[in-house]
């Protein structure tokens, strides 16, 4: 079976620091991970997606994530974080039938 | 090109009564998923519609059900509402949803906000 874990419910960073949001991941396949950001009262928007080919991959707004199979991670990473960043993010898995499976979220609170 | 969109986007029900909830995908867009999102539980599955017909189902008891029609518009309907029903759900379209065989990207809709009283 497939699951996310999300190390962290609440990440909390200065602007303009990097962002780190972790996330780990169990699967008998070779998984399929995303992630996935939900600004608040707005439906959830596709950051970022490993589906086999390179392992760094490189999303939307400056974030990427590296997969590591060895320590069976995900993490999520910005160089520097923008006021507009705040919101939920989430670490997903897909089954092989494409149901998508979520992690419990990470909320990323940026300061001014 | 036009998103998801979902109506209504907020509601207000009863314990006991029961409820539609609609979602008109992409154009193009043969697959709709349902998700449920609490702040307990998080965000779960429901079901996902792919050519009319249910092909993949989460764990959620039978009051919860949808259909998908021949424009690929999907409704999903919870009877016997109950307090825990509350919740943000959420739908999301794809070309061609889950295969096995390869990935589509699933694009979601602002939600229907439901509140069960």
């Amino acid at each position: 079976a497939q699951s996310v874990t999300q190390l962290d419910s609440h990440v909390s960073v200065s602007e303009g620091t990097p962002v780190l949001l972790r996330c780990n991941y169990s699967s008998s396949y070779s998984p399929s991970l995303f992630w996935y950001v939900q600004h608040p009262n707005k439906g959830l928007q596709l950051l970022l997606k490993y589906t086999s080919a390179a392992t760094l991959v490189k999303g939307i707004n400056g974030f990427e994530a590296e997969f590591k199979k060895s320590e069976t991670s995900f993490h999520l990473t910005k160089p520097s974080a923008h006021m507009s960043d705040a919101a939920e993010y989430f670490c997903v898995v897909s089954d092989p039938g494409g149901k998508l499976i979520f992690g419990q979220g990470t909320e990323l609170s940026v300061k001014p | 090109k036009a998103g998801v969109t979902q109506t209504p986007r907020y509601l207000i029900k009863t314990r006991g009564q029961q409820v539609t909830l609609s979602c008109s995908p992409i154009s193009g867009h043969r697959s709709v998923s349902w998700y449920q999102q609490t702040p307990g539980q998080g965000l779960q599955f429901l079901f996902e519609y792919f050519s009319e017909t249910q092909r993949n189902k989460g764990n959620f008891p039978g009051r919860f059900s949808g259909r998908q029609f021949s424009n690929s518009r999907s409704e999903m309907n919870v009877s016997t509402l109950e307090l825990g029903d509350s919740a943000l759900y959420l739908c999301a379209s794809s070309l061609a949803g889950g295969t096995g065989q390869g990935w589509y990207e699933q694009y979601f809709g602002p939600g229907t906000r439901l509140t069960v009283t």
